[in-house]
């Protein structure tokens, strides 16, 4: 079946650290892998998406990572601040192209940032 | 611009009875997705809408779950008969061009006594 599960549950860090949070998936046939943050009481909100032929994808302050070879995939914050502490979730989309299909949610990893 | 809208943010309703919950997708998004959060837990896909296409409901987790979307716009989720797990936090999302990049609400928590 498919999944995309979270090593670990918890992460804390301390604030100016790099964070790097992490995600295993089971399923090859994504079309692209995304990260969505989600902070207490609201909904989801879309960080950044790697495309499943790419490797390394870099945004403001956020690089995401794919190995394709051991279907892992990290998502690092540099100098984490407490404005980044929420639930990191990673999901795989799968559909036709990118117009048409449904994204498939992990658990979800709750990064907490200390000063 | 407005972003996704659910109304109402917050629903305590008895076993049995019927919920609707509603879902006001950003302008011009073509596509409209439905979720239920379980507290501490990950998003359980529900329904999505796309366009004129028949909606993908494989994810409703049984009959008494329904959706509809008018016009292209608006969203009601209904639950029928509610039991006690159906108490979740229901989210919509709705998207444009890149349907994995999507626009949340913030949610109806819904609480089934």
């Amino acid at each position: 079946g498919e999944s995309v599960g979270l090593h670990l549950p918890t992460l804390s860090v301390q604030e100016g650290d790099n964070s790097i949070i992490n995600c295993a998936y089971s399923n090859s046939a994504s079309d692209y892998f995304i990260w969505y943050k989600q902070e207490s009481g609201k909904g989801p909100q879309f960080i950044i998406d790697i495309r499943s032929n790419m490797d390394k994808r870099q945004g403001q302050r956020v690089t995401v990572l794919l190995n394709k070879t051991v279907k892992h995939l990290s998502l690092q914050i540099a100098a984490t601040q407490p404005g980044d502490s929420a639930v990191y979730f990673c999901a795989e989309f799968k559909g036709r192209g990118s117009t048409l299909g449904r994204l498939y949610f992990g658990r979800g990893t709750q990064l907490t940032v200390w000063p | 611009g407005a972003g996704v809208s659910q109304s109402p943010s917050n629903k305590v309703t008895e076993k049995g009875k019927d919920v609707e919950l509603r879902c006001d997708p950003i302008s011009g998004h073509t596509a409209l997705y439905w979720y239920r959060q379980s507290l501490g837990q990950g998003l359980e896909f529900l329904i999505y809408f796309q366009g004129n296409s028949a909606p993908d409901k494989s994810g409703l987790p049984s009959d008494r779950f329904s959706a509809e979307r008018t016009g292209g716009s608006v969203s009601t989720l209904t639950i029928q008969r509610t039991q006690q797990e159906d108490s979740a936090v229901y989210l919509c999302a709705s998207s444009r061009d890149r349907v994995y990049e999507q626009y949340f609400g913030p949610g109806t928590r819904l609480t089934v006594t």
